[in-house]
């Protein structure tokens, strides 16, 4: 099974500032990686998926970039309506897993 | 508009079975692949199943799930049968395109199964 790691548990940033998530992967998945968006009382939503492309609708703010086992999620100017938890999850192979999230919240 | 909207959680006891259901609209159902994936309480995601080129389990599931889809009504299935307190969690259906591509884009808003005597 290939284990997802996400870093920091917790990120609190000023709005306006950037926000840089990790996702580690413990083997090579290329770039058969997404990220998702969860709010309180809410179903995840897809924001990238092969490490970099944004999914429909999704705000040019969030970017991805990674291959292999390491990858990033980038907001680049922290909105409000940001405030979430963030997953990672790798497809490459079975089966599929998710990172444990990181909490993004404003300072 | 793409939707889903699973039905069927409720409160069960150990070793009771369930079966959740999702429908699904707003797309052709048959060109894409679909998943459960759970979320225990305060706890993050956890895929248990994908009906794809063929079907595939969590180890923590397999045996005990079955998943299975309804091309006509545009509906898929979790049949859950042995059902452990470490299962209570929301469950989520979710769309993904087919092999090699499994992210998953939409999901619905989650059925609630709690297993608890």
């Amino acid at each position: 099974e290939i284990v997802m790691t996400q870093s920091p548990a917790t990120l609190s940033v000023s709005p306006g500032e950037r926000a840089t998530l990790s996702c580690r992967a413990s083997q090579n998945v290329d770039v058969a990686l997404a990220w998702y968006q969860q709010k309180p009382g809410q179903g995840p939503r897809l924001l990238i998926y092969a490490s970099s492309t944004r999914a429909t609708g999704v705000p040019a703010r969030f970017s991805g970039s990674g291959s292999r086992t390491e990858f990033t999620l980038t907001i680049s100017s922290l909105q409000s309506e940001d405030c979430a938890v963030y997953y990672c999850q790798q497809y490459s192979a079975w089966p599929l897993t998710f990172g444990g999230g990181t909490k993004v919240e404003i300072k | 508009e793409v939707q889903l909207l699973e039905s069927g959680g409720s409160l069960v006891q150990p070793g009771g079975t369930l079966r959740l259901s999702c429908a699904a609209s707003g797309f052709t159902f048959t060109d894409y692949a679909m998943s459960w994936v759970r979320q225990a309480p305060g706890k993050g995601l956890e895929w248990v199943s994908t009906i794809s080129d063929g079907t595939y389990y969590a180890d923590s599931v397999r045996g005990r799930f079955t998943i299975s889809r309804d091309n006509p009504s545009n509906t898929l299935y979790l049949q859950m049968d042995s059902l452990r307190a470490e299962d209570t969690a929301v469950f989520y259906c979710a769309r993904s395109r087919g092999p090699g591509e499994h992210w998953f884009d939409p999901w619905g808003q989650g059925t609630l199964v709690i297993v608890s005597s």
